[in-house]
């Protein structure tokens, strides 16, 4: 059965320091994944996407990265803003499909 | 460009009422899709439609219907609205049906059914 499983699923962290959330995929055949930022009341907003071949991906403080060998991937955020404090998505699409399968996500806090 | 645009944001229906969610979007995208998220559960697609003309049912279809207006427009509608149907909506589009392309999301519809 294709699945995305998140961890951990809530994480607490001081301004101005770094985090790593994680990513576990069973999904066959892989096609890409994303990471994708959701603020508390609104729609997600995709931050990163990767293919089977690339492993590492940056957006911003946001840096992701792939291994397609052990399907699994990692959102890494330096130097942590307030304005990070949201809910991390990971999604992975199969290959030849048009449906995503989604993670429960990580709810990250960011505290002064 | 408001991208995705969903109405209401909120609303709360008693038990087997019916009402339809509305989306919107502006960027010529072809696919349409509809979302519930539920606390502690990802994103589950009810409907999607990959292209005008055509609708799909995704994971959870039951309970609800789908009408794709025209390319900019994609409701969902609760014909008899159950308890076990508050979530919270989001709508989404993307430009094509290929998983390589990126959806976008609306800022999603709160709705209580009590």
């Amino acid at each position: 059965k294709n699945q995305v499983e998140q961890s951990p699923q809530s994480l607490i962290i001081l301004e101005g320091k770094n985090c790593t959330l994680q990513c576990n995929y069973t999904v066959s055949p892989f096609s890409n994944l994303r990471w994708y930022k959701q603020d508390t009341g609104r729609g997600p907003v995709s931050l990163t996407i990767m293919t089977f071949s690339e492993n590492t991906k940056s957006n911003g403080r946001y840096t992701a990265t792939l291994d397609a060998d052990t399907k699994q991937s990692s959102l890494h955020i330096t130097a942590s803003q307030l304005s990070d404090s949201a809910s991390y998505i990971c999604v992975v699409s199969a290959q030849a499909g048009t449906a995503l399968i989604f993670g429960k996500g990580t709810t990250l806090s960011v505290s002064s | 460009n408001a991208g995705v645009t969903q109405t209401p944001k909120f609303q709360v229906l008693k038990t087997g009422q019916s009402m339809t969610l509305q989306c919107a979007q502006d960027m010529n995208h072809n696919s349409m899709y509809w979302y519930r998220q539920d606390p502690g559960m990802g994103l589950r697609l009810i409907y999607y439609s990959a292209s005008e003309g055509t609708t799909d049912k995704g994971e959870v279809p039951n309970g609800y219907n789908v009408s794709r207006l025209n390319k900019r427009e994609f409701s969902l509608r609760l014909e008899s609205a159950a308890p076990s149907q508050t979530s919270v909506y989001f709508c989404a589009s993307r430009p094509g049906a290929s998983g390589q392309d990126t959806q976008y999301f609306g800022p999603g519809t709160r709705l209580t059914v009590l």
